[in-house]
């Protein structure tokens, strides 16, 4: 079966300092991938999405950027944190052109001070 | 541009009760329509979704219905429970797109 891992966790941030999420997918081939935002209490933002190994496609102008190194794996970084940034990071995976299974990891809080 | 419209953002309803979440969307290309369920800290998960070839779906006490002349869907939760209790989100997405377009979200609180 296939599952998503997504890490870490909870992470705390000073301003100014790099950022590096990581997310894998398993069992399944050729993912489209994506990193989703989500401001407390609020909705769910697209970042970015890619369709294959180093396709990326950003929805959102900002400080943040990602890279899919290898089919299964999807990165989101930044070289400096804004406290803007602070949220909850997901990733999610799916197959195919139709958003069927879209599948969400367990996220990453960021807190950003 | 949210594709996507959603209401209420919130809503309180007592256990037993029914909660009905609304949906409307303007592209006509949509034809996969999913609901996800998110709890405090966790990421969404899928629900229940339905076709537009079909008016209603039915999951145990989840039932979508949707009104392709309208473009309207929604969610009806029957016998509302305090588990219920969090954020749902409609979607919707067509054949050739690799995105979801999420509704905003409707928080339900389930009183016991």
């Amino acid at each position: 079966s296939q599952t998503i891992h997504q890490w870490p966790a909870t992470l705390v941030q000073p301003v100014g300092s790099p950022l590096s999420l990581e997310c894998t997918v398993e069992g399944t081939s050729n993912p489209n991938l994506y990193w989703y935002r989500q401001a407390a209490g609020r909705g769910l933002q697209l970042l970015f999405y890619s369709v294959g190994i180093g396709q990326i496609s950003s929805e959102v102008p900002q400080n943040l950027s990602a890279s899919r190194p290898q089919d299964r794996q999807f990165i989101l970084s930044s070289k400096k944190l804004l406290l803007s940034d602070s949220g909850f990071y997901l990733c999610a995976w799916s197959v195919g052109q139709s958003g069927y299974g879209y599948t969400f990891g367990s996220g990453t809080r960021l807190t950003v001070v | 541009q949210q594709q996507v419209k959603q209401s209420p953002q919130s809503l309180i309803v007592q256990k037993g009760g029914i909660s009905i979440i609304n949906c409307a969307y303007e592209n006509t290309a949509f034809d996969y329509f999913p609901w996800y369920q998110q709890f405090p800290g966790k990421g969404p998960a899928l629900l229940i979704a339905i076709r537009p070839d079909v008016s209603e779906k039915k999951e145990g006490r989840f039932t979508i219905s949707f009104n392709k002349s309208a473009k309207q869907f929604s969610l009806h939760i029957m016998d509302s429970q305090p588990g219920d209790s969090a954020t749902y989100f409609c979607a919707a997405s067509s054949s050739n797109d690799y995105k979801l377009s999420f509704g905003a979200g409707t928080t339900v609180t389930v009183r016991a």
